[in-house]
């Protein structure tokens, strides 16, 4: 079974670059059937994806996010790794990394990391 | 605001059925595949629904999901207790983003 562990810092000043990096156990981060993904979630609202990404590093990025995301995976430490730049108090939330099975169009996310805190703030 | 509608609440007593709705449009949930999520307090999101109908192995088969045309709804009989928290359905957008709904909140009366 698939297990996403999510790790980086908790609390990030505004207008810097939030980094989170998900690691990856008891599945290939190379498999052709699954690609990695983010997701978020505000305080008191709903998920918000964020993008998602093939070990090969063919990436999709939330439209609204995309001048200030980018993600990358390391094949070697089965970890992929999210960066959004000049961050705001509307980057605060639980961030979520998982995996994604299946292809554009007709895929799910069926694992999920336990989602890690980042606030923004000074 | 959600591009995928859902009602921000429901309600049932146990055993009863509910239905949850989810909204979108001929370029998300009518071209593409819905998947649905449970959000209980404290926990991950999980799985419920994926390719608009399939459960994965360990779904009890209360929880259904169905689509036509540009709306799916989540079907959950035999209402649980433990079934109280957020539901989020969620599709890929021809724009190449994937939407979730907005959530919502089932409460278990």
């Amino acid at each position: 079974q698939v297990q996403l562990q999510e790790s980086g810092p908790g609390l990030v000043e505004p207008s810097e670059t939030l980094s989170l990096t998900c690691t990856i156990s008891g599945d290939s981060i190379t498999s052709s059937s699954h690609f990695w993904g983010w997701i978020r979630q505000p305080p008191g609202k709903g998920l918000e994806w964020i993008g998602s990404i093939f070990h090969t590093g063919t990436a999709y990025y939330k439209s609204s996010l995309k001048s200030r995301l980018t993600m990358s995976v390391d094949t070697s430490k089965s970890q992929f790794s999210l960066r959004l730049s000049s961050v705001t108090a509307t980057d605060t939330a639980v961030y979520y990394c998982a995996r994604q099975t299946g292809w554009v169009g007709d895929s799910c996310f069926d694992g999920w990391g336990q989602g890690t805190l980042v606030t923004v703030s000074s | 605001q959600s591009v995928l509608t859902q009602p921000p609440s429901a309600s049932g007593t146990p055993g009863q059925r509910v239905t949850i709705s989810c909204s979108g449009s001929s370029s998300n949930i009518g071209s593409n595949y819905v998947t649905w999520y449970q959000h209980l307090p404290g926990t991950a999101p999980k799985l419920l629904i994926f390719g608009n109908n399939q459960r994965p192995s360990g779904v009890p088969d209360r929880f259904s999901g169905s689509k036509s045309d540009t709306s799916a709804s989540l079907a959950i009989s035999g209402l649980q207790p433990e079934d109280e928290g957020d539901y989020y359905c969620a599709a890929w957008d021809d724009s190449l983003n994937v939407l979730f709904g907005g959530g919502t909140k089932l409460t278990v009366l």
